[in-house]
């Protein structure tokens, strides 16, 4: 199996762009989550999908946020009018539904800079 | 609420030293999951290890042991002769697994292993 990805694995944008993220997940994996790691914290959940079901969002996920997973595959995770806020790495996980055997593998993140 | 605590921000040991890191949760869920990442200076989170909240039995890898504790609410990890490769951000993380399987992380403990 190949890992997760994640392009870009570096953005530096100015505020008040917008942006897009990619994330492929290791193949067959049919769950996929978006986690924000700001410096010095842990990861914090931001959105999970079942195959292409968006299933939850966090309250962190304000509607400058969007994500997709169209056809269960790859997954975008797009912020609109970036905020200096913004700024943190954005890290992608899938998982293959499988109960208490179930385990998250992660990608490499995006780092995101917002000036 | 979900919570993982990991107490000490900074270690810092020299090569071939031992080195427990501290983990304490706190769920009312009867059923969890717990975690153990490795996030070195790429960013990359590497998954170590999962234990299930029904199976309390300490484990070893290699130079890698957990030491898993309903009665305290804690799942520590230590590493034996620490080696300067192992320098990292190591990350606790707790699944209460139901719909989501969000991981809730720690803040995280940073390992400085000097040669």
């Amino acid at each position: 199996d190949t890992g997760v990805s994640q392009n870009p694995r570096h953005k530096i944008t100015k505020r008040g762009q917008n942006v897009t993220f990619r994330c492929d997940p290791i193949s067959e994996h049919n769950r996929l989550y978006w986690y924000r790691q700001t410096l010095g914290q842990g990861p914090e959940f931001l959105t999970y999908f079942q195959n292409e079901a968006q299933l939850e969002k966090s309250r962190l996920l304000s509607d400058r946020f969007s994500a997709e997973r169209p056809k269960g595959s790859f997954s975008t995770l797009e912020i609109q009018r970036t905020e200096q806020g913004d700024s943190a790495m954005y890290l992608c996980a899938s998982s293959r539904q499988g109960g208490f055997q179930e385990t998250q593998y992660f990608g490499p993140g995006t780092r995101l800079l917002v000036l | 609420a979900q919570k993982v605590t990991q107490a000490q921000t900074e270690i810092s040991v020299v090569e071939k030293e031992d080195v427990t890191l501290d983990c304490v949760y706190e769920t009312r869920d009867t059923t969890y999951y717990l975690f153990w990442y490795k996030q070195p200076p790429s960013g990359e989170l590497v998954f170590l290890i999962r234990r299930n909240s029904f199976d309390e039995q300490n484990e070893i890898s290699g130079r890698y042991s957990w030491n898993f504790q309903k009665s305290t609410s804690s799942f520590n990890f230590t590493i034996t002769a620490s080696q300067v490769v192992d320098s990292a951000v190591y990350f606790c993380a707790l699944s209460v697994g139901g719909a989501t399987n969000k991981l809730i992380f720690g803040t995280g403990t940073l390992l400085a292993v000097q040669p």
